[in-house]
C-alpha cells in the first residue's frame, strides 16, 4: 500500500530533551515536507526536500533540524524541544512540488 | 501579506443535502488551487484540485469552483454522506510548478446530520 509513514503517533517528552520523528514513503516521491498543524492556524510548512541531500526551510523552521540522506526517509529533529512546539505534525510526499501530496497520519508532540 | 482564509468555522447538513464550504484568498497570483479533507485522527487527503486557468472541475461528487475576479474559492460536495463528516482545508500555490510551499487555510469542520 501506497503510504507515508510516520513514527511516533503520540510523544511525550520534557523541554531540552532531543527527539526524532521519523518519516517514510514507499511511493518513490522526489519531494518530501514536514508541517505543523495548530488550532487557528491551519498547516504550516516547517521544512520541505526536493531531493536527497536537497533540504530547505519553510515558514516556521526555527528550532528544528531535518536531513534527507535517502529518498525514502525525511526525519524531523528537534534539538531542545521547547512548549511552544508542541503541535500536532505532519509528513508529506509528492513526485513534484507540493502538488498532490500525500499525508501522513500525524505525530502529536508535546513538550512539557 | 498572503491570506487563505474561509468564511465559516463549521457547517452542517442533513445526509443527502449538497453542502457548500467557500474559501478566501488574497494573492492575485495564486495559480493552483487544492481541498484537503481531514478525518478526526488522520492525515489530510487530497480530494481535488484546480489551477487558475479554470473556473470549474468536477470529481466524483465533489464539484470546485473558482472565481479569480473575487478571489473565491468553493467545493461543493453532492449527496453529503455521514463519512463526508471532516475538517476541509484549502490551500493555494501562487509559486510555478517544482516549487516548495502550499498555503493552508484554517478549515472548516463539517457535520453531516443523518
Amino acid at each position: 500500500e501506497a503510504q507515508v509513514t510516520q513514527n511516533p503517533r503520540y510523544l511525550i517528552t520534557v523541554t531540552g530533551k532531543k527527539l526524532t520523528v521519523t518519516c517514510s514513503q514507499n511511493m518513490n516521491h522526489e519531494y518530501m515536507s514536514w508541517y505543523r498543524q495548530d488550532p487557528g492556524l491551519g498547516l504550516r510548512q516547517i521544512y520541505y526536500s526536493m531531493n536527497v541531500e536537497v533540504t530547505d526551510k519553510g515558514d516556521v523552521p526555527e528550532g528544528y533540524k531535518v536531513s534527507r540522506k535517502e529518498k525514502r526517509n525525511f526525519p524531523l529533529i528537534l534539538e531542545s524541544p521547547s512548549p511552544n512546539q508542541t503541535s500536532l505534525y505532519f509528513c508529506a510526499s509528492s513526485f513534484g512540488g507540493p502538488y498532490g501530496y500525500t499525508f501522513g497520519s500525524g505525530t502529536r508532540l508535546t513538550v512539557v | 501579506g498572503e491570506s487563505v482564509g474561509l468564511h465559516l468555522p463549521t457547517l452542517s447538513v442533513q445526509e443527502g443535502d449538497n453542502s457548500i464550504i467557500n474559501c478566501a484568498y488574497s494573492n492575485s497570483a495564486s495559480d493552483y488551487f487544492i481541498w484537503y479533507k481531514q478525518e478526526s485522527g488522520k492525515g489530510p487527503q487530497f480530494i481535488i484540485d484546480i489551477r487558475s486557468n479554470m473556473d470549474k472541475r468536477q470529481g466524483q461528487r465533489v464539484t470546485v469552483l473558482l472565481n479569480k475576479t473575487v478571489k473565491h474559492l468553493s467545493l461543493q460536495i453532492a449527496a453529503t454522506q455521514p463519512g463526508d463528516s471532516a475538517v476541509y482545508f484549502c490551500a493555494e500555490s501562487s509559486r510555478p510548478t517544482g516549487a516548495n510551499n502550499l498555503f493552508f487555510g484554517t478549515g472548516t469542520r463539517l457535520t453531516v446530520i443523518p
